[in-house]
């Protein structure tokens, strides 16, 4: 079953603007975490952030995380075209033994 | 780049073949995942493998089987393929077992089912 539900599903923006994607799950967790894909290639890891962390910085990328309402969001600022990639959020199953992924946001940025 | 490889980057099978995919974990990983990502969907869990023992299972069929080597490379095996089963199958290694560490993951195996 899905536990983590990105949102929106695709976003577009221009360079050097700020592109914002939520993620919302469904039961208590103890981290979450952020990848990137690019065009059907192998995800790469950007922020885990745990249940006791409001937030985490990574260079331009930062994250939020609110356990009362069960959703984080990853913001990235001054975006590039290099950004242009699928965003997921991923949190961990009832066992504790794998992650489950959302849909993912198709971010597009255009220069 | 993640220092974890796969093996074949593309495969092309018929329905009714079996299948193996290789996966080399990123030096010092004991523990390595499979997740099989259909087009357009989040990757969706497999198994997982700690220490050549299988640490948890995704609702997946008992025609995908798994193995974990002596030196944590591991292999993914899909017996009596289906056209579902058209997907990029990603592995990922990680140092500790479980959902709590970060993940590493390789660029993924494109099968395609005929």
């Amino acid at each position: 079953s899905q536990q983590g539900e990105e949102d929106p599903q695709a976003l577009s923006i221009q360079e050097g603007e700020n592109a914002t994607m939520n993620c919302s799950y469904k039961t208590s967790i103890n981290n979450l975490q952020w990848y990137r894909q690019n065009s059907g290639r192998g995800l790469v890891h950007l922020i885990l952030i745990r249940s006791n962390e409001r937030e985490k910085h990574s260079g331009r990328l930062r994250v939020t995380l609110d356990t009362s309402k069960k959703s984080s969001s990853l913001l990235i600022t001054a975006s590039r075209a290099a950004d242009t990639a699928s965003y997921f959020c991923a949190t961990p199953n009832q066992a504790g033994t794998a992650l489950i992924f959302g849909k993912g946001t198709t971010l597009s940025v255009s220069s | 780049e993640t220092g974890v490889t796969q093996s074949p980057t593309h495969l092309i099978k018929t329905r009714g073949q079996q299948v193996t995919l290789r996966c080399s974990s990123q030096s010092g990983h004991n523990t390595v995942s499979w997740y099989q990502q259909a087009l357009g969907q989040g990757p969706q869990f497999i198994f997982q493998y700690y220490r050549e023992e299988e640490n948890g299972r995704g609702n997946f069929p008992p025609r995908f089987s798994g193995l974990q080597f002596p030196n944590y490379s591991s292999e993914l095996n899909v017996n009596a393929l289906e056209l579902d089963d058209s997907a990029l199958y990603l592995c990922a290694s990680s140092l500790q077992k479980g959902s709590t560490d970060t993940q590493y993951f390789g660029p993924g195996t494109r099968l395609t089912v005929l």
